[in-house]
C-alpha cells in the first residue's frame, strides 16, 4: 500500500452533473497529481498541485478543476459531466514537484457517467 | 503530440521464465523513464526507474534497459512468478516543464502461465 487514499472508490453520475473526488496524500508528501485512466489505456495527466497552487496542467478543459488544502490533501472537481468522462481517476503524491521524486498512486475512483 | 507506445499489447510467459516487455518513446526531450505495474482494481505501482544518463539499471528481479539511439526502453523480469501477472506501463517525463507530468504508454498485459 502506498498510503495515498482516494474516496469514493466508485461513483455513478448522469451527464451534466458535477462531481468531486478526494485524495489524501502519503504522509510528508506535499505534491499531488491527478490522472485520468480510460478503460484499456494508460493514465493521462490532468494537473498537479504544489503548495495549494496548480503547478502544471495537461490537455483537459477548464471544467476539470482542483484544490489542494494546507494538509496537502486534494480535490478534483469535474463540472458538466460528459459520457467520455467515465474513467478511473488516479491521485498520486510525491515529495516535491520535479527532480526524481517517485509518484505514489492511490487505487483510484471509478467514475461512471450515464 | 509525442507519446509513449508499446510494441505488444499482451505477453504470456511460463512461470519461471524470463519476461521482456518493450516500449518505444518518441520524445527526445525525455530524461526520466519509469516502469509501473498495475494490478486489477489498483493504482499503478512503481517498479523501477532510469535516467537518460544511464543505459541499464537493476532492481530485485527486474532490469530496465534504455537505448536512446533508437528511443527504446525495455523491462526484463527474471524468473517470472504468478504474482507478476498485471498490466505494465512505461512512462516518460520530458525535461521541459516544472511538473512531474508523466506520459504513459497504453500498457502490456503480462500473463504468467502455470
Amino acid at each position: 500500500e502506498t498510503g495515498v487514499t482516494q474516496s469514493p472508490t466508485h461513483l455513478i453520475k448522469t451527464r451534466g452533473q458535477q462531481v468531486t473526488l478526494r485524495c489524501s496524500s502519503q504522509s510528508g508528501h506535499n505534491t499531488v497529481s491527478w490522472y485520468q485512466q480510460a478503460l484499456g489505456q494508460g493514465p493521462q495527466f490532468i494537473f498537479q498541485y504544489y503548495r495549494e497552487e496548480e503547478n502544471g496542467r495537461g490537455n483537459f478543459p477548464p471544467r476539470f478543476s482542483g484544490l489542494q488544502f494546507p494538509n496537502y490533501s486534494s480535490e478534483l472537481n469535474v463540472n458538466a459531466l460528459e459520457l467520455d468522462d467515465s474513467a478511473l481517476y488516479l491521485c498520486a503524491s510525491s515529495l516535491g514537484t520535479f527532480n526524481n521524486e517517485k509518484l505514489f498512486f492511490g487505487s483510484g475512483t471509478q467514475l461512471s457517467v450515464l | 503530440g509525442e507519446s509513449v507506445g508499446l510494441h505488444l499489447p499482451t505477453l504470456s510467459v511460463q512461470e519461471g521464465d524470463n519476461s521482456i516487455i518493450n516500449c518505444a518513446y518518441s520524445n527526445s526531450a525525455s530524461d526520466y523513464f519509469i516502469w509501473y505495474k498495475q494490478e486489477s482494481g489498483k493504482g499503478p505501482q512503481f517498479i523501477i526507474d532510469i535516467r537518460s544518463n544511464m543505459d541499464k539499471r537493476q532492481g530485485q528481479r527486474v532490469t530496465v534497459l534504455l537505448n536512446k539511439t533508437v528511443k527504446h526502453l525495455s523491462l526484463q523480469i527474471a524468473a517470472t512468478q504468478p504474482g507478476d501477472s498485471a498490466v505494465y506501463f512505461c512512462a516518460e517525463n520530458p525535461t521541459s516543464g516544472s511538473a512531474r507530468q508523466l506520459t504513459f504508454g497504453s500498457g502490456t498485459q503480462l500473463t504468467v502461465l502455470p
